[in-house]
């Protein structure tokens, strides 16, 4: 039972260009939601997040777009670099005081082509 | 600032013997998270404590896992008897206990069951 899925596992992108990677979520508690980037042999580490009382977030080229009805997600990386290569993981959880259970989906691998 | 620790950060063992992982979580954080990577079903949370108190353990696929954490700055994951199926990498990661907080991970441990 996959609560939160990114069904695309991996996405090729040119340089310069857009990125849009895709997620979408079952539970409808979930209030909160993240994105964590993943180079390899290191751990996630943490890209942006949106709650569910926004429908954007933006910080530099990194923008993350909910949309509640649709209980999907996306996160928008323009214009793209070479740096971003790496596994990217949507993740969620219900804000509840103190809930910090995040369900994580299982992970788009990114690669930007010079 | 020392992030989350974790050690060995690589692991191959024999099948049926014990495994025991270990982690220090960023001082002064106060939730602890063990994480569970494989290909197939991505990152799954095994287990998290607050305040040194297992909150949810609902994620440890079998008896032979086992968690705990005797004080503020270290946790172990202890496997027994390890299996091949348990091949993974394992992360810990910390965050202070607050709605919305982020959550920092270690580095993750290699583990390769033979």
């Amino acid at each position: 039972d996959q609560q939160v899925k990114q069904n695309s596992p991996s996405l090729s992108v040119q340089e310069g260009r857009i990125s849009i990677l895709n997620c979408d979520y079952t539970n409808s508690m979930f209030d909160y939601f993240l994105w964590y980037k993943k180079y390899p042999a290191e751990g996630p580490t943490f890209l942006i997040s949106i709650s569910s009382i926004k429908d954007k977030n933006e910080d530099g080229r990194f923008t993350v777009f909910l949309n509640k009805s649709a209980k999907h997600l996306s996160l928008h990386i323009v214009p793209s670099q070479p740096g971003d290569s790496a596994v990217y993981f949507c993740a969620a959880s219900s804000g509840r005081a103190g809930a910090q259970k995040l369900v994580f989906g299982q992970g788009t691998r990114l690669t930007i082509n010079p | 600032d020392a992030g989350v620790i974790q050690s060995p950060r690589h692991e191959v063992t024999e099948m049926g013997q014990e495994v025991t992982l270990r982690c220090k979580p960023i001082s002064g954080h106060n939730s602890l998270f063990w994480y569970r990577q494989t290909m197939m079903r991505g990152l799954e949370l095994l287990i998290y404590f607050n305040n040194n108190v297992p909150i949810d353990d609902s994620g440890m696929p079998e008896d032979r896992f086992s968690a705990k954490m005797p004080n503020a700055s270290f946790s172990t994951l202890k496997i027994q008897p390890s299996e091949p199926r348990d091949s993974a990498v394992y992360f810990c990661a910390s965050s202070l206990r607050r709605p919305g907080n982020t959550i920092y991970f270690g580095e993750g441990s290699w583990l390769t069951v033979v």
